[in-house]
């Protein structure tokens, strides 16, 4: 297996345009998270999805926010309309279990800049 | 951060020397783990120990938890050169999965 593919691995962008992350998660995995990752704060999870359902979405910051995951294979994380400190590093992760037990296994992100 | 705190922030040592980072947490865990990232990458597990588990070894790294405390350490014996990266706690709940603030460990050759 090619692990977790997220792309597009860079993306800048400007103020106010729609911005769409994608991942796809390693065959047989049933839980996969979003994470962002910024100097000041750090990992932050985002969102949860288990068996394509999103279980937990608290850490999403926003309503600019959305996360689907139509099936097994795939998910956005979209931002509209993008804000420079939206600026940050976007990591998708999947695990096959509820994550109790189990490993994730990171994506290379996708470094957002928002200008 | 959403759950724990590592502690040393960053760590500067000489190659063969043992490197030793801890991490505290807030809440109740079904178990902890440790993850390592280098500069411009996803992050890489290292090594999972259960709530009921005490210490935990592989390879070079060892593990303890404390779950009286909240708090867990990481060792790394004989460090490399190689081993200059972050290194990330991360606890389990139920639906979750938080990472620390993390450790920037520089091995100087």
């Amino acid at each position: 297996d090619a692990g977790v593919i997220q792309s597009p691995r860079h993306e800048v962008t400007e103020m106010g345009q729609e911005v769409t992350l994608r991942c796809k998660p390693i065959s047989g995995h049933n839980s996969l998270f979003w994470y962002r990752q910024t100097m000041m704060r750090g990992l932050e999870l985002l969102i949860y999805f288990n068996n394509n359902v999103p279980i937990d979405d608290s850490g999403m910051p926003e309503d600019r926010f959305s996360a689907k995951m139509p099936n097994a294979s795939f998910s956005t994380l979209k931002i509209q309309p993008s804000e420079p400190r939206d600026s940050a590093v976007y990591f998708c992760a999947s695990s096959f279990g509820t994550g109790d037990y189990s490993e994730a296994f990171f994506g290379q992100g996708t470094r957002l800049t928002v200008v | 951060s959403q759950q724990g705190e590592e502690d040393p922030q960053a760590l500067s040592i000489q190659e063969g020397e043992n490197a030793t980072m801890n991490c505290s947490y807030k809440t109740s865990i079904n178990n902890l783990q440790w993850y390592r990232q280098n500069s411009g990458r996803g992050l890489v597990h290292l090594i999972l120990i259960r709530s009921n588990e005490r210490e935990k070894h592989s390879g070079r790294l060892r593990v303890t938890l404390d779950t009286s405390k909240k708090s867990s350490s990481l060792l790394i014996t004989a460090s490399r050169a190689a081993d200059t990266a972050s290194y990330f706690c991360a606890t389990t709940g139920a639906n979750n999965l938080f990472f620390g603030t993390g450790t920037r460990l520089t091995v100087i050759p």
